[in-house]
């Protein structure tokens, strides 16, 4: 069983459109997040949920909204996508302790390529 | 920036051979976590270790943390093929945001 999916693997589309990626644990954990990995490997958090709350936004465009229907899903959606949205979208999960994180569970990442 | 930085960015080294990476942070943290990263799918959790803690072992990798250094380092013994990877550092930096490093490649060459 798979603990952190998300779909799809692979999303190739244009300038201007709008698209989703979808995620789902199944881990009970209660934070999920979202990271970005650009063309260098860099990889940055854009949001964590901690049960169906926001907990952090990391000054990213509004263009990009997270949801979180319950606490096993969070799903990004992106509005008018640009040409450097293109990376690879990485979900996580955490059963974090108070005042410190835990070891993350990642998905296999949803490789988005803006044409 | 608050990332960490790895060093090497590269690392190529002979089966059989220990593999080094280090890591440095700028601010204070409540862990530091190292990861894997084969190519072309997600990061794997590997160790965690607290600011309390100098010191901690899993199978083949050894983890120390400096924290008047700020400084972590991971090492890989008697290298495998299979450790061919990116390593990363992340740091817990508090309010449950872990900040990762931009890695360092791992060759194992047979």
């Amino acid at each position: 069983d798979t603990a952190v999916s998300q779909t799809p693997k692979y999303l190739v589309t244009q300038m201007g459109n709008d698209k989703s990626i979808k995620c789902e644990q199944n881990l009970g954990h209660d934070t999920m997040y979202w990271y970005k990995q650009d063309s260098k490997k860099f990889l940055k958090i854009m949001f964590s949920y901690n049960n169906k709350e926001l907990i952090i936004n990391e000054t990213v465009p509004n263009r990009f909204s997270p949801k979180s229907p319950d606490k096993a899903h969070l799903n990004l959606h992106i509005n008018s996508l640009e040409l450097g949205d293109s990376a690879v979208y990485f979900c996580a999960s955490s059963q974090n302790r108070p005042h410190e994180s835990g070891e993350l569970f990642f998905g296999e990442g949803s490789r988005l390529t803006v044409l | 920036s608050q990332q960490g930085e790895e060093d090497p960015q590269a690392l190529s080294i002979q089966e059989g051979e220990n593999a080094t990476m280090n890591c440095s942070y700028k601010t204070s943290i409540n862990n530091l976590q190292w990861y894997r990263q084969n190519s072309g799918r997600g990061l794997v959790h590997l160790i965690l270790i607290r600011s309390n803690e100098r010191e901690k072992h899993s199978g083949r990798l050894r983890v120390t943390l400096d924290t008047s250094k700020k400084s972590s380092s991971l090492l890989i013994t008697a290298s495998r093929a299979a450790d061919t990877a990116s390593y990363f550092c992340a740091t817990d930096q508090g309010a449950q945001k872990l900040v990762f490093g931009q890695g360092t490649r791992l060759t194992i060459n047979p």
